[in-house]
C-alpha cells in the first residue's frame, strides 16, 4: 500500500541552527500539507500545497519557516533559526484531487527536539 | 472560521465496556467530518468520514459515528473496546469544495484498562 514517506524520524537541534524535513506524498496525490503538532494538542496547518504552489500557508511563521514543493512531487520544510517553542511533531499528509473528499493520508512524521 | 470542540481530553475505559467520544464543530453549511486515530509516535490514520447521505457511518475497527446536525456533533462510537484501542482519537472538519484545510480537534487520549 502507497505511504507518505517522512525524514528523518527524529531530530534533535540546538536553538538557532538550522534544521530541515522532507516529505514524499503517497504518488498522485497533487495536494500535500505539513501540519505541526505540539505536545498535548492536535494537528496545525502551517502550509498547504496545490501541486507546486502554496493554497494556504496563512500559519507558517515566515520569518523562520519556509517550505516549498518545486516540481510538484516532494517537499522541504525548513526551519532556520530554530527555537525552543519549535519543538514538536511535524506531520506531512497528501491528498487525491479526484474526490473532494479532504481524506488526508499522513507519514509516521519527524519529531523535533530543539535544545 | 471553521473550529473543532473535543471537550474530554483524556478518557479510561475498562476492556469490553462501550465507548462514547464526543466532538462538537462550529461551521455555517455541512461540513466534511472526519475522525483520525494517532497511535504514540505515529502519524494519523482515518478511522472514518461523513460527506453526505446516512447520518451513522461504519468506519474500521468497529467503529461508528453520528452526524447530528441539529446539535453540530459527530460522536464516535464503539460497542466494545478493545486494550489495542488504547490511543487519541482526533475529530476534523473540512469545508467542502475546492481546496479548504482540515481542521482539527485538540484530540482524546483514550486509555483502555484490562
Amino acid at each position: 500500500e502507497a505511504e507518505v514517506a517522512q525524514s528523518p524520524r527524529y531530530k534533535i537541534t540546538e536553538k538557532s541552527q538550522a534544521v530541515a524535513f522532507w516529505c514524499d506524498p503517497i504518488s498522485g496525490h497533487a495536494t500535500l500539507y505539513w501540519y505541526r503538532q505540539i505536545l498535548g494538542q492536535g494537528p496545525e496547518l502551517l502550509v498547504q500545497f496545490q501541486d507546486e504552489s502554496v493554497v494556504d500557508d496563512s500559519q507558517l511563521p515566515k520569518d523562520r519557516f519556509s517550505a516549498e514543493r518545486l516540481k510538484g512531487v516532494d517537499s522541504t520544510l525548513k526551519i532556520q533559526p530554530a527555537e525552543l517553542g519549535d519543538s514538536a511533531m511535524y506531520l506531512c499528509a497528501s491528498s487525491s484531487d479526484r474526490e473532494d473528499t479532504g481524506e488526508l493520508f499522513f507519514g509516521e512524521g519527524s519529531r523535533l527536539t530543539v535544545l | 472560521a471553521q473550529s473543532v470542540t473535543q471537550p474530554d481530553i483524556h478518557i479510561t475505559v475498562s476492556e469490553g465496556a462501550s465507548l462514547e467520544l464526543r466532538c462538537n464543530y462550529s461551521y455555517g453549511a455541512t461540513p466534511y467530518l472526519f475522525w483520525y486515530v494517532q497511535s504514540p509516535g505515529q502519524g494519523l490514520q482515518l478511522l472514518l468520514k461523513y460527506f453526505s447521505g446516512d447520518t451513522l457511518v461504519q468506519g474500521i475497527k468497529g467503529f461508528e459515528a453520528e452526524f447530528k446536525r441539529s446539535q453540530s456533533s459527530f460522536n464516535l462510537r464503539k460497542p466494545s473496546v478493545q486494550w489495542s484501542d488504547t490511543a487519541e482519537y482526533f475529530c476534523a472538519v473540512k469545508d467542502s469544495g475546492g481546496y479548504q484545510k482540515v481542521t482539527f480537534g485538540i484530540g482524546t487520549k483514550l486509555q483502555v484498562i484490562p
